[in-house]
């Protein structure tokens, strides 16, 4: 159980386009999702909370209007990197709580989303 | 400001030895505790995790220990297996629901 899936997991764009990166949980109900990015060699940063009905919180130093958040479920978050440019190539990983249960103090997390921005 | 602390970057263990990754972590409210193992280019797999009012938690080889007035804890792998080479990251929460705090992770390697 427990389990959480990212869509894609590797995608390669043109500067100047945009990426939306799907993060599911597949056998659990999460009210809340977690963004991160993580650079070579380099710990996890938090990006964004992700609430399901309502807008998203932003970590200091990330743009909201880059990084779009959607929570339209119970079991889907997207990450939609709008213009993206060399600088935002990057792996992305989404993180998912139990919205309930024993489980619930325990994120799991996608196997990550490589960008390539060329 | 690193509220997380993995101040040793790498370990190399023989197989068979005991492995002991550290942390150490800042932030008084911290009420949770976990262990991550990472591989490159993938997500990191939830390995075990420890409530601030324990001070142990044991599943098969793996072991978590906490010291609160330290603010330490840290991950006992007994017996290490040359498959348990990865990147572990240790990470806090203060409450259900909040977003996790890494460290910096640390680069174990199991020889056999």
């Amino acid at each position: 159980g427990a389990v959480v899936s990212q869509h894609p997991s590797r995608v390669i764009c043109k500067s100047g386009t945009s990426v939306k990166i799907e993060c599911r949980s597949l056998d659990f109900q999460a009210t809340t999702m977690f963004w991160y990015r993580q650079f070579p060699k380099q710990s996890l940063m938090l990006m964004a909370t992700s609430n399901e009905g309502s807008k998203a919180t932003y970590e200091q130093g990330v743009e909201k209007d880059k990084f779009l958040i959607n929570h339209a479920s119970l079991t889907l978050s997207t990450l939609t990197v709008t213009s993206a440019h060399p600088e935002d190539s990057s792996f992305y990983i989404c993180s998912a709580s139990p919205a309930s249960g024993g489980a619930r103090e325990t994120q799991y997390f996608g196997p990550g989303t490589r960008l390539l921005v060329l | 400001d690193q509220q997380v602390k993995q101040n040793s970057p790498s370990l190399s263990v023989q197989e068979g030895r005991i492995s002991i990754l550290n942390c150490d972590y800042t932030n008084s409210m911290f009420d949770y505790f976990l262990w991550y193992k990472k591989y490159p280019a993938e997500g990191p797999t939830f390995l075990i995790s420890i409530s601030s009012i324990k001070d142990k938690n044991e599943d098969g080889r793996f072991t978590v220990f906490l010291n609160k007035s330290a603010k330490h804890l840290s991950l006992h792998i007994v017996p290490s297996q040359p498959g348990d080479s990865a990147v572990y990251f240790c990470a806090a929460k203060r409450q259900a629901g909040t977003a996790l705090i890494f460290g910096k992770g640390t680069t174990l390697s199991v020889s056999s």
